[in-house]
């Protein structure tokens, strides 16, 4: 049983648009919901996580958006660079326990 | 620190060979994972150990078993490889007490199974 849901699997963005990504959950004991991103030939690294009692979080050009009541949440980029082609994951944890990824969303910025 | 290293970076192997895939941590995490990465799947957990001594069945442990060296190592081994353990290997390791639960990745090792 898939508990955290991702989409789209890929997507193609030209260099300074906006990437969106998007997660939906379903188990509501999750408290903790990080973003991963892995370059090719890399393992996965922490990006930016949010905790369920804010509804957004930017750090520099990244932001979680967070929606509890919908049990959704989403990663946007702003002004997308081609350094930011990698695979993203999206996560959900809840106390301490073992992290559930997403599917993952493979992005391409385009010059 | 070198963080998490896994050996080897590349494998090959008939169908039927045994092998084990080798991860060591400098962080003096407690938790250790071992995932494979296959396209469209995501990141799936095949064993972890929460701390030395212990070790648990993730979402798909069948065909492989793992042994928790020490604190610093975690080793996966393939009894009997099959094709469709083609796969991306990773280690990772945390402080699982953490509520956070961050998770630091190796670099994978990439098994073909002929």
């Amino acid at each position: 049983q898939q508990q955290v849901k991702q989409s789209p699997q890929s997507l193609i963005v030209q260099k300074g648009g906006i990437s969106i990504i998007n997660c939906a959950y379903e188990n509501t004991a999750f408290d903790y919901f990080p973003w991963y991103q892995q370059f090719p030939g890399k393992g996965p690294a922490l990006l930016i996580a949010i905790r369920p009692d804010v509804s957004e979080k930017k750090e520099g050009r990244f932001t979680i958006s967070f929606n509890k009541s919908a049990k959704q949440f989403s990663l946007h980029i702003m002004d997308s660079q081609p350094g930011d082609s990698a695979t993203y994951f999206c996560a959900a944890i809840w106390t301490a326990s073992k992290l559930t990824f997403g599917t993952g969303t493979r992005l391409q910025v385009t010059l | 620190n070198a963080g998490v290293t896994q050996t080897p970076k590349f494998q090959v192997l008939k169908t039927g060979q045994s092998m084990t895939l080798q991860c060591a941590q400098d962080m003096n995490h407690n938790s250790m994972y071992w995932y494979r990465q296959d396209p469209g799947m995501g990141l799936r957990l095949i064993y972890y150990s929460a701390s030395e001594g212990t070790t648990d069945k993730g979402e798909v442990p069948n065909g492989y078993n793992v042994s928790r060296l020490n604190k610093r190592e975690f080793s996966l081994r393939l009894e009997s490889a099959a094709p469709s353990q083609t796969s991306v290997y990773f280690c990772a390791s945390s402080e699982l007490r953490l509520s956070s639960n961050e998770q630091f990745f190796g670099p994978g090792t990439r098994l073909t199974v002929l």
